[in-house]
């Protein structure tokens, strides 16, 4: 089984706090991505990954950064919280056209 | 630009309905259509794709090019398919891969 595991489920930030959220993967996957879930907004692409060291702006990048060290880790970076980015974060990774797996999701409250 | 819209944010049935999701996609290649299905409290997964031609937990799905529509039908809705279903789309440019998802709908199937 594929297991993409995310550090926290649950997170509790101040605003303007710096905030990292870790994603590991043991598939070996290429593709790595970090998406928000909002109700009413689905699932919006943050950034993603396709390789070590590689990154690329997804939809909503604005207040966020990424960093892939290693194949099996991608970590999303809020530079300084702010409210509105209180949210469910999901971590996906996926091996080239095939399926993507998710973890189980972050809840962030920034306060 | 690529889009999946999903025209709908809430389906309510009772159990032994048929049930239809609708999506609707726009993309200037030819596309990789899938749907993942969240219940409550568990993470995102695949429910199924269009090339795999499957019919899982009593869904299918049908790609119709001319509508550009991948619709998500069960002929009698069960309880436990209480869910959001997600429609995406795996868009691939420029070398890299990415799903684009719609807003999401909510499937409550009553007893």
């Amino acid at each position: 089984d594929v297991k993409v595991t995310q550090s926290s489920r649950y997170l509790v930030k101040r605003t303007g706090e710096k905030v990292f959220l870790e994603c590991v993967q043991d598939m070996d996957h290429e593709n790595m991505f970090w998406y928000r879930q909002d109700p009413g907004l689905g699932l919006r692409l943050i950034y993603f990954s396709y390789d070590v060291k590689m990154k690329e702006k997804g939809d909503i990048p604005e207040g966020y950064s990424v960093s892939r060290e290693k194949k099996e880790r991608f970590s999303l970076i809020l530079e300084s919280a702010s409210t509105n980015q209180t949210s469910m974060y999901l971590c996906a990774s996926r091996a080239k056209y095939n399926e993507q797996f998710f973890g189980p999701g972050t809840r962030l409250t920034v306060l | 630009a690529q889009r999946v819209t999903q025209p709908e944010k809430l389906l309510s049935v009772f159990k032994g309905a048929p049930v239809e999701l609708k999506c609707n996609y726009s993309y200037s290649g030819s596309p990789e259509l899938f749907w993942y299905v969240q219940y409550s409290r568990q993470r995102l997964q695949l429910l199924l794709r269009h090339i795999s031609r499957e019919s899982i937990k009593g869904f299918t799905a049908d790609l119709n090019k001319g509508e550009t529509s991948f619709h998500l039908k069960k002929p009698f809705a069960q309880e436990e398919d209480s869910a959001m279903y997600y429609c995406a789309l795996s868009d691939i440019q420029g070398g890299s891969e990415k799903l684009v998802f719609g807003k999401g709908m909510k499937l409550t199937v009553n007893p």
